[in-house]
């Protein structure tokens, strides 16, 4: 399968505690992005990556959330500190430039 | 930001049209329109965009107005499998940001 794929699927954590996500994007696709999805709302924007480079980030990515795109292939998203308002579904992207997005299958938290 | 702004909810009987409409007034003149839907808990999948002509591909086409502040997507002949949570999403000018909002949720019945 030459997806996106995402690593894990679903996270349950303990408030306060740690949490890192992992975005593997389509090969040679040089653009990335995450997005967080509430229940019953659209995806909402966090942040872009071209190459290794972090173009854009939401005001909705607090200073607890950090993402990184080291070496420009895949991408990790950290939430610390984690809080009950952070329960979502983390969605991970990627695309050509010029291209469209192809999604992931996301990961899926719960902060109890 | 710009915005997008679509119906909550849409009923379509199966192998009928489903047609999807999108209000996107503030988009700008060279930002494309995307349509993408989501089955429940995956991720969204691509459907289909434009720019200023129509398009179709195997899944739908997509009719933009002359002034491109509203687009309709259409499914020709909807089966049970369509039924989901469509999004028409447009970027923010001069910015990566794409917005999504709240989607229409498609119920097709048999």
């Amino acid at each position: 399968d030459t997806g996106v794929s995402q690593d894990p699927r679903h996270k349950i954590t303990k408030r306060g505690q740690n949490v890192t996500f992992r975005c593997d994007p389509i090969s040679e696709h040089n653009r990335l992005y995450w997005y967080r999805q509430t229940l019953g709302q659209g995806p909402e924007f966090l942040t872009y990556f071209q190459n290794e480079a972090q173009l854009e980030k939401s005001r909705l990515l607090s200073d607890r959330f950090s993402a990184e795109r080291p070496k420009g292939s895949f991408s990790t998203l950290e939430i610390q500190r984690t809080e009950q308002g952070d329960s979502a579904m983390y969605l991970c992207a990627s695309s050509e430039t010029g291209g469209v997005q192809f999604f992931g299958p996301g990961t899926r938290l719960t902060v109890l | 930001d710009a915005k997008t702004t679509q119906p909550t909810s849409m009923d379509c009987a199966e192998g009928r049209a489903a047609n999807l409409p999108c209000n996107h007034s503030t988009i700008s003149g060279n930002e494309y329109v995307y349509w993408y839907r989501q089955i429940h808990s995956q991720g969204p999948q691509y459907i289909i965009h434009g720019l200023k002509n129509n398009e179709t591909n195997e899944m739908a086409s997509l009719i933009i107005t002359e002034d491109r502040k509203s687009s309709t997507l259409i499914l020709p002949h909807a089966t049970l499998r369509d039924t989901a949570v469509y999004y028409c999403i447009v970027r923010s000018p001069g910015t990566y940001k794409y917005i999504f909002g709240t989607g229409t949720r498609l119920k097709v019945l048999a």
